[in-house]
This record gives structure tokens, sequence and C-alpha cells, in this order.
């Protein structure tokens, strides 16, 4: 069975940083591109970060670019998010998502549960 | 970047309605629309790829048409169970940017 577990979430002063991390297990976790996608209380979904099967291919949204980091460690199957420089906009359920076996074309079949940043003072 | 409008961003039926939520991207994105439902406090379910494939285990009522830059989902026959939030996202682009979402309530 298909599992995505986030973990790391919580409370965070604006300037503050977080390690967000997902840990997957019943699939072959370096085979497969994988994102970050975030969801602010009461709003919709908001596609945040990819990266390619091997963490060769990194992409942002515009609204992260520069204070988030997306990585991978293939050995340990989990996919991780840094993130630097919050502000209170940034305040969302972060959710991991795994792309189909054909790639990003073909939509995110399997999701975490999420974790909830909290950015405030 | 590819920017996804959905309509309505809500919608009232009844159970057995027929129901049509529709969406649009800024750009040609052939066939590379997904459909997702979220339930409160919920992941997103994936529900449709390619515009019109449907995932394994989701029930027939659903379907997904169009191609290009309008798309749209349909439920023929409303079930309790499908009052939910309907999401779609473009998967042209690595972006995989989302609509803001339909917000389906019961009459």
């Amino acid at each position: 069975e298909v599992q995505l577990v986030e973990s790391g979430g919580g409370l965070v002063q604006p300037g503050g940083s977080l390690r967000l991390s997902c840990a997957a297990s019943g699939f072959t976790f370096s085979s497969y591109e994988m994102n970050w996608v975030r969801q602010a209380p009461g709003k919709g979904l908001e596609w945040v970060s990819y990266i390619s099967s091997s963490g060769s291919s990194i992409y942002y949204s515009d609204s992260v670019k520069g204070r988030f980091t997306i990585s991978r460690d293939n050995a340990k199957n989990s996919l991780y998010l840094q993130i630097n420089s919050l502000r209170a906009e940034d305040t969302a359920v972060y959710y991991c998502a795994r792309a189909s076996p054909r790639g990003y074309n073909y939509g995110y079949a399997y999701w975490g549960q999420g974790t909830l940043v909290t950015v405030s003072s | 970047d590819i920017q996804m409008t959905q309509s309505p961003s809500s919608l009232s039926a009844s159970v057995g309605d027929r129901v049509t939520i529709t969406c649009r991207a800024s750009q040609n994105i052939g066939n590379y629309l997904n459909w997702y439902q979220q339930k409160p406090g919920k992941a997103p379910k994936f529900l449709i790829n390619d515009a019109s494939s449907l995932q394994s285990g989701v029930p027939s009522r659903f379907s997904g048409s169009g191609s290009g830059t309008d798309f749209t989902l349909t439920i023929s026959s409303l079930q309790p169970e499908d009052f939910a939030t309907y999401y779609c996202q473009q998967s042209y682009s690595i972006l995989g940017t989302f609509g803001q979402g339909t917000k389906l309530e019961i009459k």
C-alpha cells in the first residue's frame, strides 16, 4: 500500500525556518517524481515545488522561489522541503504528492495527510 | 505561468442532479488536465487525468471532457458522498497550477 506521511510542521515566528519531511513507503520511491502542494486555511490548492526522481531537476512556484528548497534522499525514501524566511502568507497545510508512474503530465495519484505550518508571532 | 479558472466557484444541487463544472486554461494545454475531489480536513483525491481518463475505483457517474483550453467535469447523478470541493489542475507544465476550486453544496 502506498503511504506518504508528512511531518515537521508547527508554529514558527515570521522570518523563521522549518524543515518538512515526507516519508514514503509501499512503492519504489527512487522511480517517482514528487511534489509539494500547500493549502492555506479555507483556500484552494497551490502547487509549490517539484523534484525529479533522481533529484536533478527542480522547480518552484514564484511565491516561494529563493526561500524554499526541495530535496530528496532516495536511500531513505524521503522527500524534504526546507522553508526559510517564513511569512504569514506561508501559513498552510503542506502536502507531499506523488506523480503518476508516467510522470508529472498525468497528475498526482497519491497524497499524504498534510502537515500544518503556522507562521505567527 | 499557465492560469486555470474554474466556474462556478460554488454550486448548490440536490441528490440525483446532473452537474457540470468548467475549467479554462490560459493557454493550450492539450489534454493535460486533471480533476481532484477534496472533502473537509482530507487530502485531495485523484479522479481524472488526461481530461477524461477515470482513475480506478472512481464511480462511472463522474466523467471529464475537453481539450485545448476548455474542460468540463460532469457528475451524472449526484450522490450524498459527492458533496465536496473539486479542483482542476493543468499538468502540461511541471508547474502544475490548480484552479481555484468549485464547492458543491447540498441544496
